[in-house]
């Protein structure tokens, strides 16, 4: 079956620790995408990636990092920078960008400070 | 700007009621307009999308119309299960150079047997 995978379900972060959100995908889509979600709001984008080796900032981009080495993955990392950290994330792919393409969503991390 | 406004939940339903869920947007040039719908706990699924004026998209029941001129796409269902309890997200691509969705803030139903 295609589709998207994210891991882990939960993730717990240390004060002054880098944590890293794995997002796969086997549906060959160029397009993957990283948001964030607050209890009752609705999703914000951090990252952007269009093709492999390239990605843009989103609207909430500081204290995130990607990377895009391989078409299948685009994982996040959750600096110690990012002093509010505590969210669920959401990871999508689309087979390209633009506004007849539909976005397919993983199953979410759910990310914890201790 | 682009924007999305939904009604404010939550909805408290009984079983085999009717339901509207009021979706509205702001956006530039014509986007595509989706509705997406999360169970606790789990990511989105896409339920339906209309990508033009007067588009209808539908599926497991539910339905949605791409008004032009009332900048709405309302979710409607005429007969909720309890299986349908969830947050439903309306939103807009208006074909931007990030490639992202605008979503509203989300609509939590929940439908009581």
């Amino acid at each position: 079956d295609g589709g998207i995978t994210q891991s882990p379900k939960y993730l717990f972060r240390k004060e002054g620790q880098n944590v890293t959100l794995s997002c796969e995908q086997n549906l060959n889509h160029d397009a993957m995408y990283w948001y964030r979600q607050d209890p009752g709001q609705g999703l914000r984008l951090i990252y952007y990636s269009q093709i492999v080796n390239d990605f843009q900032k989103g609207d909430i981009a500081e204290g995130y990092s990607v990377s895009r080495e391989k078409k299948e993955s685009f994982p996040l990392t959750v600096t110690s920078a990012q002093k509010n950290p505590t969210a669920f994330y959401l990871c999508a792919s689309s087979r390209a960008t633009g506004r007849q393409e539909t976005q397919y969503f993983g199953p979410g991390t759910r990310l914890l400070v201790l | 700007g682009n924007s999305v406004t939904q009604m404010e939940g939550p909805v408290t339903l009984s079983e085999e009621a009717f339901l509207t869920i009021n979706c509205t947007y702001t956006a530039t040039g014509y986007p595509s307009l989706f509705w997406y719908v999360q169970y606790p706990g789990e990511g989105l699924q896409l339920l339906l999308k209309a990508t033009k004026a007067d588009d209808k998209g539908s599926n497991k029941g539910f339905e949605a119309t791409y008004r032009k001129e009332t900048t709405s796409f309302h979710l409607e269902k005429g007969s909720v299960q309890v299986s349908d309890s969830a947050v439903y997200f309306c939103a807009l691509d208006y074909g931007g150079s990030q490639g992202n969705l605008i979503f509203g803030k989300g609509t939590k139903l929940s439908v009581k047997p």
